[in-house]
C-alpha cells in the first residue's frame, strides 16, 4: 500500500460545477498538506497548502484536512475550462514530501 | 519572473549510453531537488541537496545515476547506462530552505530511452 493514494480519474464535469478532489495517506507523522495543479508536459505549481487540521480558502479553492480520518480534499467552486489540469496532493511529516499520483480533472464547456 | 530553468526539454537516447539533465534553480534557493515521474504517476523524489550538501538520496539508484551540485547553485543529474525503464519526466524544483512548504518545478526533461 503506497503512503498516499489518490483516484486517478479522469474526473468530467460540465463548467460551473463544483470538483471535490481527495487524498487518503497511512502516515500519521503528515503535518503539511498541500495541492499542486500539473498542466499537460508542465512542471507542477503549488495551489494551496494548510498546516495539520482544517480548512483554507484561496478565491474558488477550498482545501481541507481530516487528521483523525487521514482524508484531505480540495473542493474547486464554479469550475472553469481553464481548470482541466492533474491535480496533484502532496504531504510531508519532515522534509521530504510524498506526492499522490495525481487525478485529471477535465472541466467541459 | 523567477524561475527554475532545465533543459534539456526533450531528450531521445539509446540504452546503454549516457544522458544528463541540468537545472538552475530561483536565485537564492538553498534547497534543489531532482524528482522523476513516470507517465500517469506523482513525482517521486531522487535527491534533495541542501547547498551543495545531498541530505537525501535514498530513493536515487546509485549504480547508475548520479546528482551533483558542485557550487550550491546549478545542479546536473547524470543517467550511465541509460535503460528503457529511465524513461520519464525529470523534474527539478527548488524552494528557500527545506523549511518551506512551497517548492518551485521548473518544466522538466522528457526523457525517452529507446
Amino acid at each position: 500500500q503506497k503512503e498516499v493514494e489518490q483516484d486517478p480519474g479522469p474526473l468530467s464535469v460540465p463548467e460551473g460545477a463544483i470538483v471535490s478532489l481527495n487524498c487518503t495517506y497511512s502516515n500519521s507523522a503528515f503535518q503539511y498538506f498541500m495541492w499542486y495543479r500539473q498542466y499537460s508536459r508542465k512542471g507542477p505549481e503549488l495551489l494551496m497548502y494548510t498546516y495539520s487540521s482544517g480548512n483554507k480558502e484561496d478565491g474558488r479553492f477550498t482545501a481541507q484536512v481530516d487528521k483523525s480520518s487521514k482524508y484531505i480534499s480540495l473542493f474547486i467552486r464554479d469550475s472553469q475550462p481553464s481548470d482541466s489540469a492533474t491535480y496533484l496532493c502532496a504531504m510531508r511529516g519532515s522534509y521530504i514530501p510524498t506526492f499522490g499520483r495525481g487525478t485529471s480533472l477535465i472541466v467541459h464547456p | 519572473e523567477a524561475e527554475v530553468a532545465q533543459s534539456p526539454r526533450y531528450k531521445i537516447t539509446e540504452k546503454s549510453q549516457a544522458v544528463a539533465f541540468w537545472c538552475d534553480p530561483i536565485s537564492g534557493h538553498a534547497t534543489l531537488y531532482w524528482y522523476r515521474q513516470i507517465l500517469g504517476q506523482g513525482p517521486e523524489l531522487l535527491v534533495q541537496f541542501q547547498d551543495e550538501s545531498v541530505v537525501d538520496d535514498s530513493q536515487l539508484p546509485k549504480d547508475r545515476f548520479s546528482a551533483e551540485r558542485l557550487k550550491g547553485v546549478d545542479s546536473t543529474l547524470k543517467i550511465q547506462p541509460a535503460e528503457l525503464g529511465d524513461s520519464a519526466m525529470y523534474l527539478c524544483a527548488s524552494s528557500g530552505s527545506r523549511d518551506d512548504t512551497e517548492a518551485f518545478f521548473g518544466q522538466g526533461t522528457r526523457l525517452t530511452v529507446v
